[in-house]
């Protein structure tokens, strides 16, 4: 069966610091793949995606994320955190065939300290 | 703002009763889906509608029902409401290009 594991539940990092989330996925076959951000009493925001191509994809909010195929892993890094980039962050997948049916992780909860 | 517009955006009922939940997709998007979000599923999908055609279906529930309408707003109907259904239901829109704009959710407490 398709899943996404996203391995931390919390994670704290100093405001300037760097930042990686992690996600691992397992699929049959390459999937789509997501990252998305939800703020507290907000929605999802899409970060980034990758369909195919170069396995470096960069999004909004200067975040980026890297697909391993061997690793079957979607990295979500970000260089410099700031403090509004606290939030709840969600991997997600998607089948090539229905791209947007997304199973998504279970989250990874962000704290930002000053 | 993501463009895709829910009402209301918090909802309290009691047990055994129905709810409608509204969603008007992004402009142009013709796919409306329907999430679940709960602390212990997590975010599920339920159903999805393509242009007033139900397009797949997920883990909703047989009491949940939705519809999409030829002005492509959707409404997911929930009813014989239980303490389980308290979550935060999310619709989404889609477009050319890939991924899902979601809406801000509604969130439904059943008491």
């Amino acid at each position: 069966a398709q899943s996404v594991t996203q391995p931390d539940i919390h994670i704290t990092v100093s405001e300037g610091a760097s930042l990686e989330l992690r996600c691992n996925y397992s699929y049959g076959a390459t999937p789509y793949l997501f990252w998305y951000v939800q703020s507290p009493g907000q929605g999802l925001q899409l970060l980034l995606k990758y369909f195919s191509g170069d396995t470096l994809v960069q999004g909004i909010k200067g975040f980026e994320a890297e697909f391993k195929r061997s690793q079957s892993s979607f990295n979500l890094r970000k260089p410099s955190v700031h403090w509004s980039d606290a939030a709840e962050y969600f991997c997600a997948v998607a089948s090539r065939g229905g791209y947007n049916k997304l199973i998504f992780g279970a989250g990874t909860r962000l704290a930002v300290h000053p | 703002d993501s463009g895709v517009t829910q009402t209301p955006k918090h909802l309290i009922t009691a047990t055994g009763q129905r709810v409608t939940l509204r969603c008007s997709p992004r402009s142009g998007d013709l796919s409306v889906y329907w999430y679940q979000q709960s602390l212990d599923q997590g975010l599920q999908f339920l159903i999805q509608y393509y242009n007033g055609e139900e397009r797949a279906k997920g883990n909703i529930l047989e009491r949940f029902s939705a519809q999409q309408f030829p002005d492509l707003h959707s409404e997911l109907n929930l009813s014989s409401l239980e303490l389980g259904d308290s979550a935060l239901y999310f619709c989404a829109s889609s477009g050319q290009g890939g991924g899902l704009f979601f809406g801000e959710g509604s969130r439904l407490t059943v008491l």
